[in-house]
């Protein structure tokens, strides 16, 4: 079945220390992948997103992600988390052939602590 | 300049009644959705729209009926609201491959 796992449903860290928001995909095809922020009371904005060239993508505001295909894993990370990063993250994939079709993962609130 | 805007932001109505929730976008993307997010966050997809002709209708109720006059606009009616139905409501569009979505920034709505 075709699914995105997000590992965690909160993660807290500190500010000025590194984040890492985990991301696994199950897919028959060779998937499109994609990283959206929600901040409070605010619509999704797309951070980054991988599809199918370079595997370390660069997004907004610091973030990055890596598709490893051998481990299934498009891990979200910023080296020193800020604290206007505290929002929701949805690990997003277009895991299907056909119409656009595409599958959220459930979110990871990330909280930073000043 | 908003990419695609939804209207109203907040919807606050009692049960039984009809109400509609529009989406536009100025993008010249050719494919709209709705998503339905509950309180736990989760983004559900309810109908996609390609061109004016409907791609994906997910189990939803058929009191939810959308309707789209033109590729940039998705309006989205509810009839006999429910309790059930409190829930955001996000409009997004992208383009055909693997684009991803550009999102509206919500329609709370709240039945009460």
């Amino acid at each position: 079945a075709q699914s995105v796992t997000q590992l965690d449903s909160h993660v807290s860290v500190s500010e000025g220390t590194p984040v890492l928001l985990r991301c696994n995909y199950s897919s028959s095809y060779s998937p499109s992948l994609f990283w959206y922020v929600q901040h409070p009371n605010k619509g999704l904005q797309l951070l980054l997103k991988y599809t199918s060239a370079a595997t370390l993508v660069k997004g907004i505001n610091g973030f990055e992600a890596e598709f490893k295909k051998s481990e299934t894993s498009f891990h979200l990370t910023k080296p020193s988390a800020h604290m206007s990063d505290a929002a929701e993250y949805f690990c997003v994939g277009t895991l299907a052939g056909g119409y656009q079709k595409v599958t959220f993962g459930t979110g990871t609130k990330l909280q930073v602590i000043p | 300049d908003t990419a695609v805007s939804q209207t109203p932001k907040y919807l606050v109505t009692q049960m039984g009644n009809d109400k509609s929730i529009k989406c536009e976008q100025n993008l010249g993307h050719d494919t709209m959705y709705w998503y339905k997010q509950d309180s736990k966050k989760f983004l559900k997809i309810m109908f996609s729209y390609n061109n004016k002709e409907l791609i994906i209708n997910e189990t939803v109720p058929n009191r939810f009926s959308p309707k789209s006059p033109d590729k940039a606009h998705l309006n989205l009616h509810i009839n006999s609201l429910e309790l059930g139905d409190s829930a955001v409501y996000f409009c997004a569009s992208s383009q055909r491959g693997p684009y991803g979505y550009t999102f509206g920034s919500g329609t709370r709505l709240t039945v009460v």
